[in-house]
C-alpha cells in the first residue's frame, strides 16, 4: 500500500470530453506532484503544489488544469485533450524542500484519448 | 539540462544470477540520487536513496552506489529472483531545480 490512491484506475474519453483525475494521500505530507508518463519516453514532471500552492508548471498546456483544495487532494481536470496526451498520469506527494525525503508514488491512472 | 540514461534498456537473466544495472547522468550537481521499481500498470516504488556525500547504500539484495563526479550510480541486485522483475527507473535530484529527472529505466526479466 502506497498512501497515494488515485482514481480512476483507467480512463478512455474522446477528444471533446471533459474529466477529473483524483489523487488523495494519507502520508501527512504537504507537496503534491502530477508526472506524466508516456510510452518510450521518461517520467516527465508536470505540476507542484506547496501548502496548496502551484509552484511549478512545467509548461503543460492548458487543456490540463489542476487543482489543489487542501494538502491531501489533487485533482487534475482534463478538456480537449489530443491523442498524444495518451498516457499514465502518476500523481506524487512528498515533504516540500526536505530534498532527503523520497516522494511516494501512486499507481497512476492509464489515460486514452480516442 | 540533466540529462539521465540507463544501460541496458532490457535485460532478462536467469534466477539466481547477480547483476547490475547502470544509469549515467550529465549534470554532477544533484542533491540525491533515487532508484525506483515500477511494476507493469503500477506506480513507483522508492527502493534507495543515496544522498550526495554518500557512496552507496544498502537494502536487503539491493545495493546501490554513486560517483557524483563521473555522474554514475549502479544497482547491484544480488541472487535475482522472478520477483524482481519490472522496470528499475534511476532519478537524481538536480540540485539547480530540485526537481527528479528520471531515466528510461531497465526493464528486467529474471526467469525461473
Amino acid at each position: 500500500e502506497t498512501g497515494v490512491t488515485q482514481t480512476p484506475r483507467h480512463l478512455v474519453m474522446g477528444m471533446t470530453n471533459k474529466k477529473s483525475l483524483k489523487c488523495e494521500q494519507h502520508l501527512g505530507h504537504n507537496a503534491m506532484y502530477w508526472y506524466k508518463q508516456s510510452a518510450k519516453k521518461p517520467l516527465e514532471l508536470m505540476f507542484v503544489y506547496n501548502f496548496k500552492e502551484q509552484t511549478e508548471n512545467n509548461s503543460v498546456p492548458s487543456r490540463f488544469s489542476p487543482e489543489c483544495p487542501n494538502s491531501s487532494h489533487l485533482f487534475l481536470h482534463l478538456h480537449t485533450l489530443q491523442p498524444e496526451d495518451s498516457a499514465l498520469y502518476l500523481c506524487a506527494s512528498g515533504v516540500p524542500g526536505d530534498f532527503n525525503q523520497p516522494q511516494h508514488f501512486g499507481d497512476g491512472t492509464r489515460l486514452s484519448i480516442l | 539540462k540533466q540529462e539521465v540514461t540507463q544501460i541496458p534498456a532490457a535485460l532478462s537473466v536467469p534466477e539466481g544470477e547477480n547483476l547490475v544495472l547502470n544509469c549515467s547522468f550529465t549534470d554532477s550537481a544533484i542533491y540525491n540520487l533515487q532508484w525506483f521499481r515500477q511494476d507493469p500498470g503500477k506506480g513507483l516504488t522508492s527502493l534507495l536513496l543515496i544522498q550526495s556525500s554518500q557512496r552507496e547504500q544498502t537494502s536487503g539484495r539491493l545495493n546501490a552506489s554513486l560517483d557524483k563526479s563521473s555522474g554514475r550510480s549502479t544497482l547491484y541486485i544480488a541472487a535475482s529472483q522472478p520477483g524482481d522483475s519490472a522496470t528499475y527507473l534511476c532519478a537524481p535530484l538536480d540540485g539547480n531545480t530540485g526537481k527528479l529527472i528520471f531515466g528510461q529505466g531497465t526493464t528486467l526479466q529474471v526467469k525461473p
